[in-house]
This record gives structure tokens, C-alpha cells and sequence, in this order.
């Protein structure tokens, strides 16, 4: 299994445009996270998706964050506009429901910058 | 809901000696509870977990130890390397599957 996919690994962008992030869970995984990442706040869950269907918004800072996950195996996080306080890592997760449960697998990230 | 704390957020030690990172959490329906380590420009890598009808785990030079009464969870690195310099998370998981994250401590090994 190749694991969580991101792309783009790396995103420049000018302040007042849309980025769109996407993630590729690992098969058969049916629970999926977006977080971000910065020096300053940590590592902060976004919202998370269960067999497709989002389960917990509350993370999302504000309506220029949406997400979707269309399939069980496609989801986007998107920004418009962006900020350059949108500056982070984005990384997306994926895990499968068990007994007990098992653990997120991460993807590599997105670094994005906005100017 | 659920929180978690961390703490060392800092932590140095001589190469050899051990290593310990202490977590707390309130929810008494968490039980999974994995530790992930992060290099610098990396993802989070989980190294090791312990679920809640476990009370410790060993793999290697690395262990978690789980106090349920206490609420509170443990990661031991013995005989420290410069390459287990890092940042290391502990999350605990909800009965929703939801992870709530510590704060992450930054471990530097002093060769």
C-alpha cells in the first residue's frame, strides 16, 4: 500500500486566491483527517470524515475553509480566499474503525504559503 | 470532550541516558493511545501505542506504560540515540474515533 497520498507536496500562492488541497486515505480505510500544523498552534484537527460523510466541522477556522470527500477514496480541502495566515503544513489522516480502533496513518503534508 | 496534556515540552538528555514524556487526559472513555514521533519537515510516524485493556508495551528500547485510574500515559526511550531526537506527540482516542493530540515535546539527544 503506498499509504496517505497528498498533493501538492509544496504550494506558493498569492493572498486572495483559491488553493485546493487533496488527499488519497489508504484503501479501506473509512475515517479521514485534515489537520494543520504551525509552530505556533500546534497540530489542530480541521474536521474529519466518516464513509464519506463529515462528522466533526468545529475545527474549521471560518467559511473560507470547506472540505469534501466525494468518495472513499478522494478528499479536498479548500480555501477561498486565502490568507497568509493560512501559512502551515496540512496534513491529512486516515484510520480504520476496529474494536479498540487503530491509529492514524499521516499523509506527507502540504506546506502552503501565502503571500 | 476529550483533552490532552503533555509534558516535557522540552526535553535534553545525554546519549545513553532515558528519555520519559508524560500524558494526561480527562475522558475516561479513551482507549487507544498512540505515540507518534516527528523529524524535522516530516509527518507524524506513529512508534508506538497502547490500548486501554493493556497496561504497558514494550518494543526495543521504546515503552508505554497506561495508569487508567490516574488517567494518565507514559513513553520510555532507554539508552537514548542522537537520531531519536524529534518531536514526539501522544493522542489519546475517543470513543468517537476522534484523536486528541498533545502539545508534542521536543526531544534533543546530546551526543
Amino acid at each position: 500500500d503506498a499509504g496517505v497520498i497528498q498533493s501538492p507536496r509544496h504550494e506558493v500562492t498569492e493572498m486572495g486566491q483559491e488553493v485546493t488541497l487533496r488527499c488519497k486515505p489508504i484503501s479501506g480505510h473509512d475515517y479521514l483527517f485534515w489537520y494543520r500544523q504551525t509552530m505556533m498552534r500546534g497540530l489542530e484537527l480541521l474536521i474529519y470524515f466518516n464513509n464519506n460523510v463529515p462528522i466533526d466541522d468545529s475545527g474549521m477556522p471560518e467559511d473560507r475553509f470547506s472540505a469534501k470527500m466525494p468518495n472513499a477514496s478522494f478528499s479536498t480541502l479548500k480555501i477561498q480566499p486565502s490568507e497568509p495566515r493560512d501559512s502551515a503544513v496540512y496534513f491529512c489522516a486516515s484510520s480504520l474503525q476496529g474494536a479498540f480502533g487503530e491509529t492514524q496513518y499521516f499523509g506527507p503534508g502540504t506546506r502552503l504559503l501565502v503571500l | 470532550g476529550e483533552n490532552v496534556e503533555q509534558h516535557p515540552s522540552t526535553l535534553s538528555v545525554q546519549e545513553g541516558d532515558s528519555a520519559v514524556i508524560k500524558c494526561t487526559y480527562s475522558d475516561s472513555a479513551s482507549n487507544y493511545f498512540p505515540w507518534y514521533k516527528q523529524e524535522l519537515g516530516k509527518r507524524p510516524q506513529l512508534i508506538i501505542d497502547i490500548r486501554s485493556n493493556v497496561g504497558e508495551k514494550k518494543d526495543q528500547r521504546i515503552a508505554v506504560t497506561l495508569n487508567k485510574t490516574a488517567k494518565h500515559f507514559s513513553l520510555h526511550i532507554t539508552e537514548t540515540q542522537p537520531e531519536d531526537s524529534a518531536v514526539y506527540f501522544c493522542a489519546a482516542r475517543s470513543a468517537g474515533n476522534q484523536f486528541y493530540f498533545g502539545t508534542g515535546t521536543s526531544l534533543t539527544v546530546i551526543p
